[in-house]
């Protein structure tokens, strides 16, 4: 059974970078094809991929952001970390982590809650 | 990036048919594979995939769900539609990077 939670820091201020976990079970980021990606939802763009870590360490970043973004992973912990530079109020919504199955042209199998970030001075 | 667009509402009765659409502005299918992919997100939870692949249930989805399309439309079907499909749906390709999303449908009650 699959699960995923993400847990951050709630609340930050403008230019702060913002640290994210994303804990998952059910599956491991040392298996073949598997990835962990980052989606955001916010009033302003909606939902809104971010970037994904693949089983071999690749990483893929939404161009949009990605000077951004750093993303890496704990395999033998089971979890996935998101970074985001430098943010502003823009960057308030809500961050989901998400199990990806498909290298290529793959789709967001299982979501977590997802955690709530406001920035905000 | 590959814009989705998606009616902002749909009203519906239940036990009625709800066809909810999704255009793509460019075609998001390889040869005959089709790369969109919907979710239902409600109030307060976070989304759940329903189809992927434009026509294939995911794990548990109930039957009444069902999805079609190609090129650049597809549709989202709910038949019936029961009280606890209200709910946004939200359409995404993986045809191009990077992925992308609808702003989604809000399925209410007439």
């Amino acid at each position: 059974q699959v699960s995923l939670k993400e847990s951050g820091p709630g609340i930050l201020q403008p230019f702060q970078t913002l640290s994210l976990t994303c804990s998952f079970s059910g599956f491991s980021l040392g298996t073949s094809n598997m990835g962990v990606g980052w989606i955001r939802q916010t009033s302003g763009k909606g939902l809104e991929y971010l970037a994904t870590i693949w089983w071999d360490d690749d990483k893929y970043f939404n161009p949009s952001l990605n000077s951004r973004l750093t993303v890496s992973k704990d395999t033998s912990n089971n979890q996935a970390f998101l970074k985001i530079t430098s943010v502003d109020t823009a960057d308030t919504g809500t961050y989901y982590c998400t199990q990806i199955r498909r290298r290529v042209h793959g789709w967001f199998a299982y979501w977590g809650q997802g955690t709530l970030v406001t920035v905000s001075s | 990036d590959i814009v989705l667009t998606q009616s902002p509402v749909l009203a519906v009765s239940l036990g009625q048919r709800a066809t909810i659409s999704c255009r793509a502005s460019q075609s998001v299918s390889i040869s005959s594979i089709n790369l969109m992919h919907w979710y239902q997100q409600k109030p307060g939870q976070q989304p759940k995939l329903l189809i992927y692949r434009a026509s294939n249930l995911a794990s548990g989805i109930p039957a009444r769900f069902s999805g079609s399309g190609s090129g650049t439309d597809f549709t989202l079907t709910i038949d019936p539609v029961q009280a606890d499909d209200i709910a946004a749906y939200y359409c995404q390709q993986s045809r191009e990077s990077p992925d992308t999303f609808g702003a989604g449908t809000k399925l209410e009650l007439k």
